[in-house]
């Protein structure tokens, strides 16, 4: 009984190309988040979703779409995928906005 | 502009050691702290801090926050291999969780 599940774990993909990674929370919780941690492990937040309320970081670039279908559910859509965007990207979920729990990782790498 | 600093950035001792990591703050409206443990895969929940001067603990670790000073420790005692890990600390300002860089600790047999 997962959590926070993600899909994939992994993908590997061309420079160009568009994905997409899947989150589902089963807590209950009313606020999802998607972190990006790169090379040197900084978790920098890129989006939080409540309630159908985006929050997005103004850094992000606009290629990045979150998506949600239901308070569940949290997607995140990559379009014309660059070198620099590879990393390990994290889903988390909270009731409010306290103690995230977080799923575990998908890591993205771009050829 | 709300920052959390974290240091040491790595910190390698032996097993049996005591280990003390920090976090300090400059945020504009506080309401708790948090560490967490990101071994392999994704961080897990360690404590929230939201008052001063109270230890908050759990088996060999335990935190404490100074919301006077605005920093806040987390020690390890009797350390052991299956504590290294990133240790991450963030701070919710304003609803919004501001991270630290982490403390990188290897705990070498």
């Amino acid at each position: 009984d997962t959590a926070v599940s993600q899909t994939p774990k992994y993908l590997v993909t061309q420079m160009g190309n568009d994905k997409s990674i899947k989150c589902e929370q089963n807590l209950g919780h009313d606020t999802m988040y998607w972190y990006k941690q790169d090379s040197k492990k900084f978790l920098k937040i890129m989006f939080s979703y409540n309630n159908k309320e985006l929050i997005i970081n103004e850094t992000v670039p606009n290629r990045f779409s979150p998506k949600s279908p239901d308070k569940a559910h949290l997607n995140l859509h990559i379009n014309s995928l660059e070198l620099g965007d590879s990393a390990v990207y994290f889903c988390a979920s909270s009731l409010g906005a306290n103690v995230l729990t977080f799923g575990a990782g998908s890591r993205l790498t771009v050829l | 502009e709300d920052k959390v600093v974290q240091s040491p950035l790595s910190l390698v001792v032996h097993e049996g050691d005591t280990v003390t990591l920090n976090c300090s703050y400059e945020v504009t409206n506080f309401r708790s702290l948090l560490w967490y443990k990101q071994e392999k895969k994704a961080p897990t929940f360690l404590f929230m801090l939201t008052s001063s001067g109270i230890e908050k603990k759990s088996g060999r670790l335990s935190s404490i926050l100074d919301k006077k000073e605005l920093f806040s420790i987390l020690n390890i005692t009797a350390t052991q291999t299956g504590d290294s890990a990133i240790y991450l600390c963030a701070v919710d300002s304003n609803y919004q969780l501001i991270w630290g860089a982490g403390t990188k600790l290897i705990i070498k047999p």
